[in-house]
């Protein structure tokens, strides 16, 4: 089945911890997304990368950072700077980067502050 | 600001009641369309979509939507709604100007709780 994974599904973070989400997507998708979902706020865009080692800055992306080495796969790791993290985050992914393209998320990591 | 506006938080309807969900965006140019479902416990989904053509589009499920560019409006609406479309609904708009390195921007509405009655 093609699709978009993320792991955990529920992840609890310490005061001062980096802690990383996985994403995968095996629909040979060439743009990912990372959104982080607040109740009542909808979906912000944190990091976004079209190609393999390019990642650009969404509208949160403060205290968050990403990688890129391989095209199935968009990490990100919530760090220490990230005050308020506890939210639900979902990865997103898109064929390609037209005006006309349909985002496909997957199912989400709840982060939790401990 | 340019913004996507969901003006129902929260909507309660018994089963077999019409539905119709608002979605109005602030954007002059060309813009795309789209309806999400996120269903308990699972990850969000498309809908339906709007890019050209035809204003009223209709989706997965038994949903449909009216674009009406003169309102700029997207309303999602279903004629009989069931228990199982209780779920949170999300309207999104990805329109131009394009970010750094080409790529356009979705801007997702607040969302809307439905919570159909059986």
């Amino acid at each position: 089945d093609g699709g978009i994974t993320q792991s955990p599904k529920y992840l609890f973070r310490k005061e001062g911890q980096n802690v990383t989400l996985s994403c995968e997507q095996n629909l040979n998708h060439d743009a990912m997304y990372w959104y982080r979902q607040d109740p009542g706020q909808g979906l912000r865009l944190i990091y976004y990368s079209q190609i393999v080692n390019d990642f650009q800055k969404g509208d949160i992306a403060e205290g968050y950072s990403v990688s890129r080495e391989k095209k199935e796969s968009f990490p990100l790791t919530v760090t220490s700077a990230q005050k308020n993290p506890t939210a639900f985050y979902l990865c997103a992914s898109s064929r390609g980067q037209g005006l006309q393209e349909t985002q496909y998320f997957g199912p989400g990591t709840r982060l939790l502050v401990l | 600001a340019q913004s996507v506006s969901q003006h129902n938080h929260h909507v309660i309807l018994s089963e077999a009641a019409s539905l119709e969900l608002g979605c109005n965006y602030s954007y002059g140019g060309t813009v795309n369309l789209f309806w999400y479902v996120q269903y308990p416990g699972q990850h969000l989904q498309l809908l339906l979509k709007y890019f050209s053509g035809d204003p009223l589009v209709k989706g997965i499920k038994g949903f449909e939507a009216e674009f009406i560019k003169s309102k700029f409006s997207f309303n999602l609406r279903k004629p009989s709604v069931q228990w199982s479309d209780t779920a949170e609904y999300f309207c999104a708009v990805n329109r131009g100007p394009p970010l750094a390195s080409g790529t356009y921007k979705y801007i997702f509405g607040t969302g809307t709780r439905l919570k159909v009655l059986a």
